[in-house]
């Protein structure tokens, strides 16, 4: 199985600030890496697909890169919506693995 | 639009078989996977399988091979995930999740299945 490990587990920041949360996947996944944004008692969101192609109805402040096996997300001048858990997930091979989740808390 | 409405929460006995139904609508039913995704409380997301409602071709992750099984009816548009052999460790919210055509992410998912394993 790929393994994916997710930084850091949780963070703390303020409206405004510009956040980054990592993922690094255990073997090349090419590009077929997604980002999901969870909010207490409700399903995951899909933000972005391939790495960094923006979902249809996502803002533009969250964007993605990829680097290798390493891959980021973004977030620019965080709103307070933004407050959520993040989780990436790759869909280059079965089983789907997911991250461990960041938790982006208020500052 | 595209919705995905799961049955209501359910509690079970261990050792007991659990099924849970996943009604899609707003699109064309036989166009996308459907997978499955459960998140016991307080934890991170884990996959458990997908299947085709076109042919109903499935992939299990092996974690749940043997213990899983997906299942749809193209007449009803409503896929089924049923998971046997229970233990308190199943305790979890089971989402449905279509995966999208281009962009072969997660796009819609349903509200949550919360699946209580208590003696």
């Amino acid at each position: 199985d790929i393994q994916m490990t997710q930084s850091p587990s949780s963070l703390s920041a303020s409206v405004g600030d510009t956040v980054t949360i990592t993922c690094r996947a255990s073997q090349n996944i090419g590009s077929d890496l997604n980002w999901f944004q969870q909010k207490p008692g409700k399903a995951p969101s899909l933000l972005l697909f391939a790495a960094s192609s923006l979902q249809s109805g996502v803002p533009s402040r969250f964007s993605g890169s990829a680097s290798g096996t390493d891959f980021t997300l973004t977030i620019s001048s965080l709103q307070p919506e933004d407050f959520a858990t993040y989780y990436c997930q790759q869909s280059y091979s079965t089983p789907l693995t997911f991250g461990g989740g960041t938790k982006v808390e208020i500052k | 639009q595209v919705q995905l409405v799961q049955s209501g929460a359910d509690v079970k006995k261990p050792g007991a078989s659990v099924k849970v139904s996943c009604k899609a609508s707003g699109y064309t039913f036989t166009s996308y996977y459907i997978h499955w995704v459960r998140q016991a409380p307080g934890q991170g997301l884990e996959w458990m399988g997908e299947i085709s409602p076109r042919g109903g071709g499935t992939t299990y992750a092996p974690k749940f091979q043997g213990r899983v099984t997906m299942a749809r009816d193209t007449s009803t548009s409503t896929v089924y995930m049923e998971l046997s052999s229970l233990k308190s460790e199943d305790t979890a919210t089971y989402f449905c999740a279509r995966r999208g055509g281009v962009t072969n992410g997660l796009d819609n998912w349903g509200p949550g299945t919360l699946v209580t394993v208590s003696s």
